[in-house]
């Protein structure tokens, strides 16, 4: 079965740094790309970037240039997506998802997702 | 950036009744680069529909799309109670992604 399975809830206080993850299973994992998505409470989706794990390359939506790192392993099949310093604002919940290597480029499988909480 | 907009924001129909959601788009989209997703309460979001009108793995033929350029349009032709959900629609050019806000189907 191909799937994505991400890291558990977090609870941060503003300031911390946060790494989560995202391991795929169940396909080649370097023959396609990962991209994170974010939904704040009660909001919309907002794709963030993506990253092809052959090569570690990234691109990044430029809303969130700057403010998080994607990046993968791919010796063990797994992603990330990481903040140096998180805000409240950051409070959402995560979804990584694998980009389609066919003809077009949809989401096809989706990880679980990873809520993330910052509060002082 | 292409924005995309949904409408009607709020759906409101009967199990049994054709449901038409609206995507348009901020100027032009390749049809191979849009999708159509669905999401219920708790879940993470499901692929429905790629390239504009073809359907994901699994996804029952009541659902379909179809359009071109900016004009974009997902059709439920009988309403099944677990289709009652927000739909987003979504492009992919220029290297990124955008979605649309969503539009909520809901039970009239």
């Amino acid at each position: 079965e191909v799937q994505l399975v991400q890291s558990g809830a977090e609870v941060k206080k503003p300031g911390e740094s946060l790494r989560i993850s995202c391991k795929g299973s169940g396909y080649s994992f370097t023959s396609y790309w990962i991209s994170w998505v974010r939904q704040m409470p009660g909001k919309g989706l907002e794709w963030m970037g993506r990253i092809d794990p052959s090569d570690s390359y990234t691109n990044y939506s430029p809303s969130f240039q700057g403010h998080v790192t994607i990046s993968a392993d791919k010796s063990i099949s797994t992603a990330y997506l990481q903040w140096s310093s998180l805000k409240a604002s950051d409070t959402a919940m995560y979804y990584c998802v694998r980009i389609s290597s066919g003809w077009s480029p949809g989401m096809d499988v989706w990880g679980q997702g990873t809520t993330v909480t910052v509060s002082s | 950036e292409i924005v995309l907009t949904q409408s009607p924001g709020t759906l409101s129909l009967s199990p049994g009744e054709r449901a038409t959601l609206s995507c348009r788009a901020s100027q032009s989209v390749t049809s191979t680069y849009l999708a159509w997703y669905q999401q219920k309460p708790g879940q993470a979001p499901r692929l429905l529909i790629y390239g504009a009108s073809s359907r994901a793995t699994g996804i029952p033929d009541r659902f379909s799309g179809s359009g071109s350029g900016t004009d974009f349009t997902l059709t439920i032709s009988r309403l099944e109670p677990e289709d009652f959900a927000v739909y987003y629609c979504q492009q992919y050019g220029s290297s990124r992604y955008t979605f649309g806000q969503g539009t909520k189907l809901e039970i009239k």
